[in-house]
């Protein structure tokens, strides 16, 4: 199994750029989930999933999208960029809670909006 | 809402020495678990042990072993016997089957000192 996987592992935008951050599991989990890394900060949720076809926000949505619309992708679209979204972000993914708490992550994007 | 506190930005001990990265947490549940993540050089997050709140004993898992004090809501991490690969950033993290998402801690970075 690959786990979870993200493309790509690096990306420069410039401001007012869009792009799409790609999540893919083969796991067959439930849950998956967006993180963005600032330093300092810990991992803060944007938007998660619980099944194909239902997301929703978590702490941090603003200038963010998400769509689920199979189990296995679960995508970031980054509209208008701004520098305020340079950040490192994770993909995860999980079974629901109480069948398995861990989360899965994946290798990270390090995304610079200059 | 669940918080966590990492209180030790950055923490260093010499290879073969003991060091313990501390962690508190605030809830009002009964249920969760708690976790210690590694992120070392390579980003990847890698699950380093769990406990279950329920469970009085507390987990070990080969040099890692933790310090669970439920009512104190502190959960610390001990790494024995320290090797170079054991330098990296390290999160607390806390969830709760009540919880679709995972709360971080804000990491402590750990250096080995050869």
């Amino acid at each position: 199994n690959a786990g979870v996987t993200q493309t790509p592992k690096f990306r420069i935008l410039k401001i007012g750029q869009s792009m799409t951050l790609q999540c893919a599991q083969d796991m067959n989990h439930n849950y998956m989930y967006w993180y963005r890394q600032d330093p300092g900060m810990g991992l803060k949720l944007i938007y998660y999933s619980v099944g194909a076809g239902i997301t929703d926000k978590g702490e941090v949505p603003n200038g963010y999208n998400v769509s689920r619309s199979t189990t296995e992708d679960f995508p970031l679209r980054l509209e208008l960029a701004a520098p305020s979204q340079t950040s490192v972000y994770f993909c995860a993914s999980s079974y629901p809670p109480g069948q398995g708490m861990e989360l899965f992550f994946g290798s990270g994007t390090q995304l610079s909006v200059l | 809402a669940q918080t966590v506190t990492q209180s030790q930005p950055e923490m260093s001990v010499q290879e073969a020495e003991t060091v313990t990265l501390s962690c508190t947490y605030d809830t009002s549940e009964s249920d969760y678990y708690l976790f210690w993540y590694k992120q070392p050089p390579s980003r990847q997050m890698i699950l380093v042990i769990r406990q279950e709140a329920y469970k009085q004993q507390n987990a070990t898992e080969n040099r890692f072993s933790v310090n669970f004090q439920k009512a104190a809501k502190s959960f610390s991490l001990k790494i024995s016997d320290s090797q170079l690969g054991d330098a990296a950033m390290y999160f607390c993290a806390y969830r709760s089957p009540n919880n679709n998402d995972m709360r971080f801690g804000a990491g402590t970075r750990l250096t080995v000192k050869p």
